[in-house]
């Protein structure tokens, strides 16, 4: 069974601070698909990012950056110089050959 | 392209009714898939549909079904609602089955509330 956690329920942080994501997943399958998505207070669900079990290069986008460690079985999410427009609640999702398990997300609160 | 679309967008329900929730998904996409969002619960996966067909079943009660129409779009039925059962309904389209490392594109989902 596959099962994705999501230890940090709520994080509040000020404007401008660096704020990290935890995610951390079980599988006994080789092959496997990890993601992010945001979902902002409207409730549509937005995709930010996919990993391949077989490419453990990080990622960097803009502010976002990821960062997957096979070794810990981890795909954490970080997010730099974070802005009031980063509220949201984020997921960490794993996805095997049949279908994709969230975990139960991570409510991000930037103060101004 | 058109995003996927969830109708209605709110609804209010007394116990014991029941409710009948659409999802249309994207243009081409073949596979739907209906989640279940609570406060305390988070993102509980409830059935996936493929070519009218369901692939998947969660963890849900029988009181939970669903069906999928031969252009794709989805519905989801409610039976004999009980307070626990308010939530955001999201539905979730892929091109192909999910799983497989497929990105699912999400719709803004359906507010019930049973009173």
């Amino acid at each position: 069974a596959q099962k994705v956690t999501q230890a940090q329920t709520e994080i509040s942080v000020v404007e401008k601070e660096d704020v990290t994501l935890d995610c951390v997943y079980e599988t006994r399958d080789t092959t496997y698909y990890l993601f992010w998505y945001k979902q902002p207070p409207s409730g549509e669900l937005v995709f930010l990012i996919r990993r391949n079990s077989f490419d453990e290069q990080n990622e960097i986008s803009g502010r976002y950056s990821w960062n997957f460690q096979k070794s810990t079985s981890s795909f954490n999410f970080t997010i730099t110089a974070s802005q009031v427009v980063d509220s949201a609640v984020y997921f960490c999702a794993l996805s095997e050959f049949d279908d994709m398990r969230f975990g139960a997300g991570t409510r991000l609160t930037v103060k101004p | 392209k058109a995003g996927v679309t969830q109708t209605p967008r709110y609804l209010i329900k007394t116990r014991g009714q029941q409710v009948t929730l659409s999802c249309s998904p994207i243009s081409g996409h073949r596979s739907v898939s209906w989640y279940q969002q609570t406060p305390g619960q988070g993102l509980q996966f409830l059935f996936e549909y493929f070519s009218e067909t369901q692939r998947n079943k969660g963890n849900f009660p029988g009181r939970f079904s669903g069906r999928q129409f031969s252009n794709s779009r989805s519905e989801m039925n409610v039976s004999t609602l009980e307070l626990g059962d308010s939530a955001l309904y999201l539905c979730a389209s892929t091109m192909t089955p999910s799983g497989r490392g497929n990105e699912q594109f999400f719709g803004p989902g359906t507010r019930l509330t049973v009173l």
